[in-house]
């Protein structure tokens, strides 16, 4: 089955840009997806289709791909930004949404 | 915009059926994909099912043979059960629509989750 590997955990001090990893194969061949999500809360769509920014979300943050690794990019982090950030795709071949195990951004 | 809102159950007992409803208001559930996402304790999202209005299905390959999602769209309402939980199926449930009128579109709106204990 379709798999989507993101690291735990990533820390950066505030101001500083965060990138948050999602591997996957053949990922540049497919649409990613990335939520934001505050504890008790329930996820937002931050970046969607790898690179496109839903209207509400800050120019702050940007996804961008190459080959098997998409990224999420959070420039001029905030204390706000302190989250658990899933990256997501449809995996067209078995018809499956697969969500990535999830990032806690940890702003120091 | 539109909104969503789960309904069921906050505890099940082991072998029993998990039911939960989502209602979604604001909008027409008409033309869209709708999904039951899930979430244990301290674990990261688990896609359950989705369903579209016509009432095609498609279900996580690990959980098909528990797994029933239907849709009634003169309620404007779709639900999920779960069959012969377990504790393992403790979670917060969330309902979710797909935007556009495609699947492999982002999730574009949520409900707030309903949590859900198997004791």
């Amino acid at each position: 089955s379709y798999g989507l590997t993101q690291p735990p955990s990533v820390s950066v001090a505030p101001g500083e840009t965060a990138q948050i990893p999602c591997e996957g194969d053949n990922l540049h061949r497919r649409g990613v997806h990335w939520y934001k999500q505050r504890p008790g809360q329930a996820p937002v769509l931050v970046v969607r289709y790898t690179t496109d920014r839903p209207s509400g979300i800050p120019e702050r943050f940007s996804g961008s791909d190459s080959g098997s690794t998409a990224t999420l990019t959070i420039t001029r982090v905030e204390a706000d930004d302190e989250a658990d950030y899933s990256c997501q795709v449809w995996d067209s071949d078995s018809d499956q949404v697969v969500f990535g195990g999830g990032t806690r951004l940890t702003v120091l | 915009q539109v909104q969503l809102q789960e309904s069921g159950p906050g505890l099940v007992k082991p072998s029993e059926t998990l039911s939960l409803t989502c209602t979604v208001s604001s909008g027409s559930i008409n033309k869209s994909f709708w999904s039951w996402i899930r979430q244990s304790p301290g674990k990261g999202l688990e896609w359950i099912a989705y369903i579209f209005s016509n009432g095609d299905t498609t279900y996580n390959t690990s959980l098909k043979s528990r797994v029933t999602i239907s849709i009634d769209t003169s309620k404007n309402q779709f639900s999920l059960k779960v069959y012969s939980v377990t504790a393992a199926d403790t979670a917060v449930y969330y309902c979710a629509r797909h935007a556009g009128e495609a699947v492999g579109y982002g999730i574009d709106f949520w409900g707030q989750g309903t949590t859900v204990i198997v004791s």
